[in-house]
């Protein structure tokens, strides 16, 4: 079957822009959650969403925002981007929300580039 | 707060020899414990995961964890090293009991020579 789905997979933004990162989640999987992967900081939780309600939310400045839709798919936009936020972004989907007893399926990532 | 500690942030091993690989958790309650490895350019792919019950965790591609409560200790091990082994591997916690919003430790690059 097919595993998690993010696009696109490479992005180059300007300081300042905003931009909108997909993230669709294995057939079946209800729970999507988002990281950032820094060499600096390493991997941190973004947030996490369960049928289209935000359940946990990471330690980020208000400019990281996500949403989930009917179909499970997500998304998260970073406005007025700062170079610092220049990562890859990783999603994760899990069945039933319930990470612990299934654990995450990532995806491949989109790495983020900002000028 | 919970914490991930990995220790050795690099780790070189022959092919054949034993792969260990350690983390320590900080938690004031029982936790979901993970380990995952990440190749060149790609997402992050589950090796095992430690929930309830048996203490030793055994995963894919040989690999095996052990969970210590009073140690507050899941290392990863192997018996003997492939080279294709070689990955950064990463330890994780959950933050809460329905075991998601992880916590990950910064991550072990392991190393496998000839």
């Amino acid at each position: 079957k097919a595993g998690v789905t993010q696009t696109p997979r490479y992005l180059i933004k300007t300081r300042g822009q905003q931009v909108t990162l997909s993230c669709s989640p294995i057939s079946g999987h209800r729970s999507v959650s988002w990281y950032q992967q820094t060499p600096g900081q390493g991997l941190q939780f973004l947030f996490e969403y369960f049928s289209e309600t935000q359940r946990n939310k990471g330690n980020f400045p208000g400019r990281f925002s996500g949403r989930q839709f009917s179909n499970s798919r997500s998304e998260m936009n970073v406005s007025t981007l700062e170079l610092g936020d220049s990562a890859l972004y990783l999603c994760a989907s899990s069945l039933e929300g319930a990470g612990g007893q299934y654990g995450y399926t990532f995806g491949s990532g989109t790495r983020l580039t900002v000028v | 707060a919970q914490s991930v500690t990995q220790l050795g942030s690099h780790v070189s091993v022959s092919e054949g020899a034993l792969v260990l690989l350690r983390c320590n958790y900080s938690s004031s309650v029982p936790p979901y414990l993970f380990w995952y490895v990440q190749y060149p350019n790609q997402g992050l792919q589950l090796l095992l995961k430690y929930t309830t019950g048996a203490t030793l965790v055994k995963g894919i591609n040989g690999f095996e964890a052990e969970f210590k409560k009073s140690e507050t200790s899941f290392h990863l091990t192997k018996p003997s090293a492939h080279m294709s082994d070689a990955a950064e591997y990463f330890c994780a916690v959950s933050l809460n009991q329905a075991g998601t919003a992880l916590i990950f430790g910064k991550g072990t690059t392991l190393s496998v020579s000839s």
